[in-house]
């Protein structure tokens, strides 16, 4: 199998607060990771891609010094949201390719944050 | 770069009718293609994937798409609907031969009534 769990699967937290978000591959090795965010009814758009050992590449429009990524493993990663305000409340989601086989992204659950 | 269109936010459907959700994408390298579902507040599952080969794949649950490159196409379809299948559906490129950074589309809701 190929397993993402995410922790927590639902955090509320007041403004100005800093919030991690744990993204684990528990039956394989991640080479690479990514970050997406989902707005409420609308699609999925890429943060950034992590790569065990080294810097995130962050998409353009993505403030890397809010959103924290640190890979230092083959199966975690961690996204934490610093000084979160109301308007980063939304849905993460990771995914995870194989360091092993094809490399297809498998999906964790999600992470509603909720920023009061 | 790759972007991805689905036409349609929203298709409703009655239980046992035909399903059909569309994708155009645009590549300019050979695309590799992707249609995933969502449950509501849980991540997205893999329902099929185009890569190399055959153009008609089939996915889980009885769907299948058929990619057709005259037409930058990658329409998901389904003989039969069950209540089940009341779900986001969204469709995916990536670019340069691989899996990474995949480019989604802006999702269809897909309704089922009985």
């Amino acid at each position: 199998g190929a397993v993402v769990s995410q922790h927590p699967s639902r955090v509320i937290c007041k403004s100005g607060t800093s919030v991690k978000i744990e993204c684990r591959s528990l039956d394989f090795q991640a080479t690479t990771m990514f970050w997406y965010r989902q707005f409420p009814k609308k699609s999925l758009m890429l943060m950034a891609t992590s790569n065990e050992g080294s810097k995130a590449t962050y998409e353009q429009g993505v403030e890397k010094d809010k959103f924290l990524i640190n890979h230092a493993s083959l199966t975690l990663s961690t996204l934490t949201v610093t000084s979160a305000h109301p308007e980063d409340s939304s849905f993460y989601i990771c995914s995870a390719i194989k360091q092993s086989g094809p490399n297809e992204q498998f999906f964790g659950p999600g992470t509603r944050l909720t920023v009061l | 770069a790759q972007s991805v269109t689905q036409l349609g936010s929203h298709v409703s459907v009655s239980e046992g009718a035909l399903v059909l959700l569309r994708c155009n994408y645009s590549s300019s390298v050979p695309p590799y293609l992707f249609w995933y579902v969502q449950y509501p507040n849980q991540g997205l599952q893999l329902l099929l994937k185009y890569t190399t080969g055959a153009t008609l794949v089939k996915g889980i649950n009885g769907f299948e798409a058929e990619f057709k490159k005259s037409e930058t196409s990658f329409h998901l379809t389904k003989p039969s609907a069950h209540m089940s299948d009341a779900a986001e559906y969204f469709c995916a490129v990536s670019g340069g031969g691989g899996y990474n950074k995949l480019i989604f589309g802006a999702g269809t809701r897909l309704a089922v009534h009985p």
